[in-house]
């Protein structure tokens, strides 16, 4: 068990829907990150949070948005779905600020949230 | 952007070793990890190497070039346990990417 907390497991909706994704970090964690990973695809990163504030993009759609609470848990959320966007989404935390690095500090995954558009 | 390359199946024998390569570009590099991933299941935590050279732990281990942009992962004494994807991902500065993951089935 990672620590890293996700809900819901499953989730089933149709295209033009909005969903949110929930996340709780690890104890101790400040660093939430959001993946997705596609069956043609490998993890790709979506966006990185830190103590409540954005702190790195990656190739996510304008469609999606994502924030940390103050009690550090975190929600993705995924709006006008498309088909395309079925993916198991994954958040993993970190102790670390700017990156995750080394051995006391990698990124720790939860169990993802399966997401499927119909 | 980061390109990572790594194959995408290989098959072993139980208790035989396998050695699985990953190459990368990307600019700005800090470190290069290694992740297992069950089917369905959390990426996990295997190895994470930032200077030259080999790290091992216990079945596992990683080794770097940072000149070559070049990283293998050896599993050593095959389980039918250790059939699973693996995952090479590059540090770059605040991102972590991964590559698309190699499948090892392990074979009795």
């Amino acid at each position: 068990d990672s620590g890293v907390t996700q809900t819901p497991k499953h989730l089933i909706t149709a295209t033009g829907q909005r969903v949110t994704l929930r996340c709780s970090p690890r104890s101790g964690d400040l660093s939430v990150y959001w993946y997705q990973q596609s069956l043609d695809q490998g993890l790709q990163f979506l966006i990185q949070y830190y103590n409540g504030e954005e702190r790195a993009k990656g190739n996510i759609l304008e469609r999606f948005s994502a924030q940390q609470f103050p009690d550090l848990h975190s929600e993705l959320n995924l709006s006008s779905l498309e088909l395309g966007d079925s993916a198991l989404y994954f958040c993993a935390s970190s102790q670390s600020r700017d990156r995750p690095s080394s051995y006391n500090s990698p990124l720790h995954f939860g169990n993802g949230t399966r997401l499927t558009v119909t | 952007g980061q390109n990572i390359d790594q194959p995408t199946e290989m098959t072993a024998t139980e208790g035989a070793i396998v050695q699985i390569n990953c190459t990368y570009q990307t600019s700005g590099f800090n470190g290069l990890f290694w992740y297992q991933q069950h089917a369905g299941e959390a990426p996990t935590f295997l190895s994470y190497n930032v200077l030259d050279g080999l790290e091992e732990k216990g079945r596992f281990s990683s080794f770097l070039s940072r000149s070559k942009g070049y990283s293998y992962l050896l599993l050593k004494e095959l389980q039918m346990k250790d059939s699973a994807s693996y995952l090479c991902a590059a540090l770059n500065d605040y991102k972590l990417s991964f590559g698309a993951g190699t499948t090892v089935t392990v074979r009795a």
